[in-house]
């Protein structure tokens, strides 16, 4: 059974600072994994969909790698601002083309 | 991109109601749609998968007849909690695949419709 860990679960940073979230999974056999971004109450927004035979993808202030032997990816935040705070999600999906989400990363950007 | 339109956003029912809610694919054509779960501060877990013409699919330990899915047409899912309780308060979320995505394809969540049942 498929198991998406996020770590840490949650982070407060100052302003400007680069940071990189973490996100592994158990089971290598995947089609692909989503970044998601969630603010409180709200629905999700896609961030990134990297293909299981992609290893990055760039969108601004955003890079997400994916090491699939190693069951690993990092969603990496350039020069963080207040209005990144929020909830990120990280998700795969596996053999039975079902996403599978993992418990997510709380970042709060300090002005 | 792609938008998923849920209705409502917010509810609020009594103990023992039923409450329908609806997930529409507005610019595609969406043959599997699925149904998330939300607790506070926890992470979206899977209902079930609605299936365009046929019977849904449900997770293990979800009551399918408590959690009528109804998938009549490609742009339409609905969710129907039956006789709602307490306990059944929950954001519950859903999510479209594109047809001409394939079945890997991009998955587009709707806002999501957060359930209060008094």
């Amino acid at each position: 059974k498929q198991e998406v860990t996020q770590i840490p679960a949650a982070l407060s940073v100052p302003e400007g600072e680069n940071l990189v979230l973490n996100c592994s999974f158990t089971d290598s056999a995947i089609y692909n994994l989503q970044w998601f971004r969630q603010d409180p109450g709200k629905g999700l927004t896609s961030l990134l969909l990297i293909q299981s035979s992609q290893r990055e993808q760039t969108s601004g202030r955003l890079n997400a790698s994916l090491d699939k032997s190693s069951g690993r990816s990092t969603l990496y935040i350039a020069a963080s601002q207040p209005g990144d705070s929020a909830t990120y999600l990280c998700a795969v999906m596996d053999s039975s083309y079902k996403l599978i989400f993992g418990s997510g990363t709380r970042l709060l950007v300090r002005p | 991109g792609a938008v998923v339109s849920q209705h409502p956003s917010r509810v609020i029912c009594k103990s023992g109601t039923s409450v329908k809610i609806e997930c529409r694919s507005l610019d595609f054509q969406a043959t599997t749609m699925f149904w998330y779960r939300q607790f506070p501060k926890q992470s979206l877990m899977l209902m079930a998968t609605s299936n365009e013409g046929s019977k849904a699919t449900y997770e293990q330990g979800v009551e399918k007849d408590k959690f009528l899915i109804n998938h009549a047409s490609l742009t339409l899912s609905t969710l129907t909690v039956t006789s709602a309780h307490p306990e059944d308060s929950s954001f519950y979320i859903c999510s479209a695949r594109d047809i001409a995505g394939g079945p890997s394809g991009e998955l587009f969540f709707g806002e999501g419709s957060r359930l209060t049942v008094l």
